[in-house]
């Protein structure tokens, strides 16, 4: 079955530290690849996304990704992170070639910026 | 404003109570979602419906009855629920045919069962 696996479900960084979280994905087809992200007492919002060329991606607010395909991963990262950043990030697949836009979430990485 | 509005946004009921779940999107969009938030697990797609068509069950129990009657508005009809169905249920919209996987997702509806 496809799925999502999200390494970290708990992380806890000091202000300027700098953070990568873990996604990878089990589908050996062509994938479309997301980071969404929750902050407190708000809605999911799309934080970046892979469709296809450089693997390199940059979202908002600093946030950055990258696709590596050999090892199934699209791993976000940030090199300093700001109190602002405490928020439930959420990776999510999407194979490519169905009907509809159905999304594949991972658990969730909840994470915690301490000032 | 997401411009997806689920309402209402807590809801407490009992086993055998029938209720119901209001999702409307401002954002002229034709595809509408369900998926249910519980902790420590991933969201789980329910249903999903394109141009007012169901067109994904993702083997949602019958006591979960999806309703769409135009394509601005999704409703979640509830009726004799178990407690492990207490969640956050998530609406969400996108453009069929559009950037695949692109949703606005409203702010859910965190729904209790006694």
């Amino acid at each position: 079955a496809q799925s999502v696996s999200q390494h970290n479900h708990h992380v806890i960084l000091s202000e300027a530290a700098s953070l990568e979280l873990g996604c990878n994905y089990s589908y050996g087809g062509t994938v479309n690849l997301f980071w969404y992200v929750q902050y407190p007492g708000q809605h999911l919002q799309l934080l970046l996304k892979y469709f296809s060329g450089d693997p390199l991606v940059k979202g908002i607010k600093g946030f950055e990704a990258e696709f590596i395909k050999s090892k199934f991963s699209f791993n976000l990262r940030k090199p300093s992170v700001q109190w602002s950043d405490t928020a439930e990030y959420f990776c999510a697949v999407n194979p490519t070639g169905g009907a509809t836009n159905k999304l594949i979430f991972g658990t969730g990485t909840l994470l915690a910026v301490q000032p | 404003e997401t411009g997806v509005t689920q309402t209402p946004r807590h809801l407490v009921m009992g086993m055998t109570n029938k209720k119901s779940l209001k999702c409307e999107q401002h954002l002229g969009h034709n595809a509408m979602y369900w998926y249910k938030q519980s902790a420590k697990k991933p969201l789980e797609l329910m249903f999903v419906y394109s141009l007012e068509e169901r067109v994904e069950n993702n083997s949602v129990p019958s006591r979960f009855s999806p309703e769409c009657p135009n394509s601005s508005h999704l409703f979640l009809h509830l009726h004799t629920l178990q407690p492990e169905d207490s969640a956050l249920y998530l609406c969400a919209s996108s453009q069929a045919g559009g950037r695949v996987g692109e949703l606005f997702f409203g702010e859910g509806s965190r729904l209790t069962v006694l």
